[in-house]
């Protein structure tokens, strides 16, 4: 495809559920972000990977929440136990380079725990 | 950490209207980027601008890196420019650090 894509674009879950939320960047980005956005508010990072390498996981909010990309293409943000103030919109962002220049994001999961 | 702050807050202008939004960044980066977040919430990418000048149709941006700010003008301004606009900038460790945003509202 010609940009960052995520999967789903809307999820709803109930406090103590696990969700997992899907990015497929741009085909040949090397490096991928995960950031959170809060209504009201600019995107806060979460966790960068290098290819398959997870280079850092410094913004996770709390060991709820999991990040991987296996064969250094599509990534998954996986969120366990589900607490409401984990609702937000979770944005993927990729990169062509190393060093994340110029960084095209997705259009977003926005994620509702009840 | 970094911090980035951008002015206004909001702003509402008259269609044709022109406009100059403002990001001051707290230490020197690597990179700038400016990014339009539409109704339904799609950043787009306006500028990857870590420091000089570049136009782009009815809007241009500039970076001072020196002084640590940047801004972006906006001239002849339509409704479909309305949404939030935010710089974003990088200073360590690829990440981007965000500005809280400046709303605009373009009125017909």
């Amino acid at each position: 495809g010609a940009g960052v894509s995520q999967s789903p674009r809307y999820k709803v879950a109930k406090r103590g559920q696990d969700v997992a939320l899907r990015c497929d960047p741009i085909s040949g980005h090397v490096s991928l972000f995960w950031y959170q956005q809060a209504l009201g508010q600019g995107p806060e990072f979460l966790t960068y990977f290098q290819n398959e390498a997870q280079l850092d996981k410094s913004g996770l909010p709390s060991d709820r929440f999991f990040a991987e990309r296996p064969e250094g293409s599509v990534s998954t943000l996986k969120i366990q136990r589900t607490q409401q103030e984990d609702s937000a919109v979770y944005l993927c962002a990729s990169s062509l380079d190393v060093w994340g220049v110029e960084q095209y994001f997705g259009p977003g999961t926005r994620l509702t725990v009840t | 950490g970094i911090q980035v702050e951008q002015s206004p807050p909001d702003l509402i202008l008259q269609e044709g209207a022109n406009s100059t939004l403002r990001c001051n960044f707290s230490d020197s980066v690597n990179n700038l980027q400016w990014f339009h977040q539409n109704p339904w919430g799609q950043l787009i990418n306006l500028f990857y601008i870590p420091s000089g000048t570049k136009q782009n149709g009815r809007l241009s941006a500039t970076t001072v890196a020196t002084e640590r700010y940047s801004l972006l003008y906006i001239s002849s301004s339509q409704t479909t420019d309305s949404g939030v606009y935010f710089c974003a900038v990088e200073a360590s460790g690829s990440r981007l650090t965000f500005g809280e945003g400046t709303q605009l509202t373009v009125n017909p």
